[in-house]
């Protein structure tokens, strides 16, 4: 099957600053990535969705200037989280999906903790 | 708008006996739907899809589930549970109706094997 891979798989920030996200498909060509997010013990919210070379669409609710979201290239899409607080913490999940895919690829998923 | 019910937030069975658990969705187009398996602090493992061709699925590990319109259930099962089965389950649906489209996650069922 397709590989995505996120990096960091966890990151321990300080409040105030930035973070950033990577998630690379590694053997295919993504023409959408998804970022979603996942509080503890909880079910992944879908945050936004974008389209290579283009804006993200997100969903109702998130922040986009919190969470920003840059998919470049056909194999990249990075999420960074500015100006973290501790309520950012969360894990955060990226997937990837070619046209015509039946399934979107996710990622090991990026545990981020801000103190 | 899409959404997905996952009865049973903790399910409990004896190694060895039948997993059942329950997935109903709402969806405004003809659905394509998921099961995905997420060990602690893991990303999301695909199982099984459904992609509007068989009803009825064969995943990995022994998992299967079954399409039906009439219930709008997509119900996942495995005849013998497992100790390595234990683990959050989550049935999710496409929002576009198609593969590569964001997708409605349930709750989460976690399943739990008593040996």
């Amino acid at each position: 099957g397709a590989v995505v891979s996120q990096h960091p798989s966890w990151v321990i920030c300080k409040s105030g600053t930035s973070v950033k996200i990577e998630c690379r498909s590694l053997d295919f060509q993504a023409t959408t990535m998804f970022w979603y997010r996942q509080f503890p013990k909880q079910s992944l919210m879908l945050m936004a969705t974008s389209n290579e070379g283009s804006k993200a669409t997100y969903e109702q609710g998130v922040e986009k200037d919190k969470f920003l979201i840059n998919h470049a290239s056909l194999t990249l899409s990075t999420l960074t989280v500015t100006s973290a607080h501790p309520e950012d913490s969360s894990f955060y999940i990226c997937s990837a999906a070619h046209t015509g895919n039946t399934e979107a690829f996710f990622g090991q998923g990026t545990r981020l903790t801000v103190v | 708008a899409q959404s997905v019910t996952q009865l049973g937030s903790h399910v409990s069975v004896s190694e060895g006996a039948l997993v059942l658990l329950r997935c109903n969705y709402s969806s405004s187009v003809p659905p394509y739907l998921f099961w995905y398996v997420q060990y602690p602090n893991q990303g999301l493992q695909l199982l099984l899809k459904y992609t509007s061709a068989a009803t009825l699925v064969k995943g990995i590990n022994g998992f299967e589930a079954e399409f039906k319109k009439s219930e709008t259930s997509f119900h996942l099962t495995k005849p013998s549970a497992h100790m390595s089965d234990a683990a959050e389950y989550f049935c999710a649906v496409s929002d576009g109706g198609g593969g590569a489209d964001g997708l409605t996650f349930g709750k989460g069922t976690h399943l739990i094997i008593q040996p």
